[in-house]
């Protein structure tokens, strides 16, 4: 079946520090794979996307390249920023109607 | 443009009744689908409906339930409550439900079931 495995937070970092979060998945198709945000009290927001192998997807600073090879779809960022801090979601979709498989979310803090 | 709009934004219940969650997606979007999120499982897909039919559906028990109306509104409804199914409940939309579509997310109704 279809899951994704996200590293366990909270993350916490200095403002301008690089920033990982690791996402694995499992997949029995060719899915996209997704980044999304969320912020305090707010519904998710797409931060990125890429629908196929070797694609990067990238958007305010963060990218994440799709790797088949590693299953893999790691989300970076060069310098975060205070405003960054927010929940990250890793997720997977099939072309299923908005059937996503999200993984467990990570927290991000970051400090001044 | 206004967002996704879930209605109410807090609920409480007790075990065993039951509840209806309002969702009214973005203007010209037909497609909505609503997700289950908690601490434990994360975000977990209940079902998607679009022009009034569901198209797919989540392993959720037949508790759950859900409907469009012609105006693309959504409901759903959780009968006989459990302590289990307190959670944060998102609804979103898009304008017909197909991967390349942007996916936008209301907020949620927080529900607790004591």
């Amino acid at each position: 079946g279809n899951s994704v495995t996200q590293m366990e937070g909270p993350v916490t970092l200095s403002e301008e520090a690089f920033l990982t979060i690791n996402c694995t998945y499992t997949a029995t198709g060719y899915p996209s794979l997704f980044w999304y945000v969320q912020y305090p009290g707010e519904g998710l927001q797409l931060l990125l996307k890429a629908t196929k192998a070797d694609d990067k997807g990238s958007n305010k600073g963060f990218e994440a390249t799709y790797r088949k090879e590693t299953t893999s779809f790691h989300l970076e960022k060069g310098s975060v920023q205070v405003s960054d801090s927010a929940v990250y979601f890793c997720a997977l979709s099939e072309n299923n109607f908005n059937k996503f498989y999200f993984g467990s979310g990570t927290k991000l803090n970051v400090k001044p | 443009k206004a967002g996704v709009t879930q209605t109410p934004r807090y609920l409480i219940k007790t075990r065993g009744q039951q509840v209806t969650l309002s969702c009214s997606p973005i203007s010209g979007h037909r497609s909505v689908s609503w997700y289950q999120q908690t601490p434990g499982q994360g975000l977990q897909f209940l079902f998607e409906y679009f022009s009034e039919t569901q198209r797919n559906k989540g392993n959720f028990p037949g508790r759950f339930s859900g409907r469009q109306f012609s105006n693309s509104r959504s409901e759903m409804n959780v009968s006989t409550l459990e302590l289990g199914d307190s959670a944060l409940y998102l609804c979103a939309s898009s304008r017909t439900g197909q991967m390349d579509e942007k996916l936008f997310f209301g907020s949620g109704t927080q529900l607790s079931v004591l």
